[in-house]
């Protein structure tokens, strides 16, 4: 079974400044797909980045992006310039190709943007 | 266009009561996936419908959890005799290897 690890429960950052989240799996497989969802206050789960297994370049959407180390299985995510709309719990997921594409959960970061 | 649509948004009902959820996934989207996010056990999966396909169960908790897909569209997923342990937000999500979720519904078993 594919376990996620977010080893972070809370993080806070000053706005405009830049923070990166940690997330950490175990599986045997090889291909998959990893994510990072953004699930702030008003409980609507948003897709903040996805990255596919077998591309070695790192995803990026706009201020976020993800350092994907594959052998390590690590899969971090970089907010640049953070902005107080970035405040919210953090999930980083797992989803095994080929299989019912569930998606395995980390138990979240709760990141807090300062003014 | 629009995006996955759950309803009701909070329900609060009696310990033995039944209740229903009910989701409406992303037009076109085949596969429709129920999770259940609690205090306790964080972000779990449920279900799993895909297209006319027999829905992989393996998620659900007990024999009083059910859910079913008509017309390979809305899903309804039922909770028979609730208990307070079921209380939690239920989501909704659709699409396969992206999943984009609905707003939930948070069931409160009193």
């Amino acid at each position: 079974a594919q376990t996620v690890t977010q080893s972070q429960p809370e993080m806070s950052v000053q706005e405009a400044e830049t923070v990166t989240l940690s997330c950490t799996y175990d599986t045997s497989e090889s291909n998959y797909y990893l994510f990072w969802y953004k699930q702030p206050p008003s409980r609507q789960m948003i897709l903040v980045i996805r990255q596919e297994a077998y591309k070695q370049q790192n995803a990026t959407e706009n201020r976020f992006s993800v350092n994907f180390q594959k052998a390590a299985k690590s899969f971090s995510l970089k907010i640049s310039d953070s902005q107080l709309g970035d405040t919210a719990m953090y999930f980083c997921a797992f989803m095994l190709e080929g299989s019912n594409y569930k998606l395995t959960f980390g138990k979240g970061t709760l990141l807090t943007v300062n003014p | 266009g629009a995006g996955v649509s759950q309803s009701p948004s909070n329900k609060v009902t009696e310990k033995g009561k039944d209740v229903e959820l009910r989701c409406d996934p992303i037009s076109g989207h085949t596969a429709l996936y129920w999770y259940r996010q609690s205090l306790g056990q964080g972000l779990e999966f449920l279900i799993y419908f895909q297209g006319n396909s027999a829905p992989d169960k393996s998620g659900l908790p007990s024999d009083r959890f059910s859910a079913e897909r008509t017309g390979g569209s809305v899903s309804t997923l039922t909770i028979q005799r609730t208990q307070q342990e079921d209380s939690a937000v239920y989501l909704c999500a659709s699409g396969k290897d992206t999943q984009y979720f609905g707003p939930g519904t948070r069931l409160t078993v009193l």
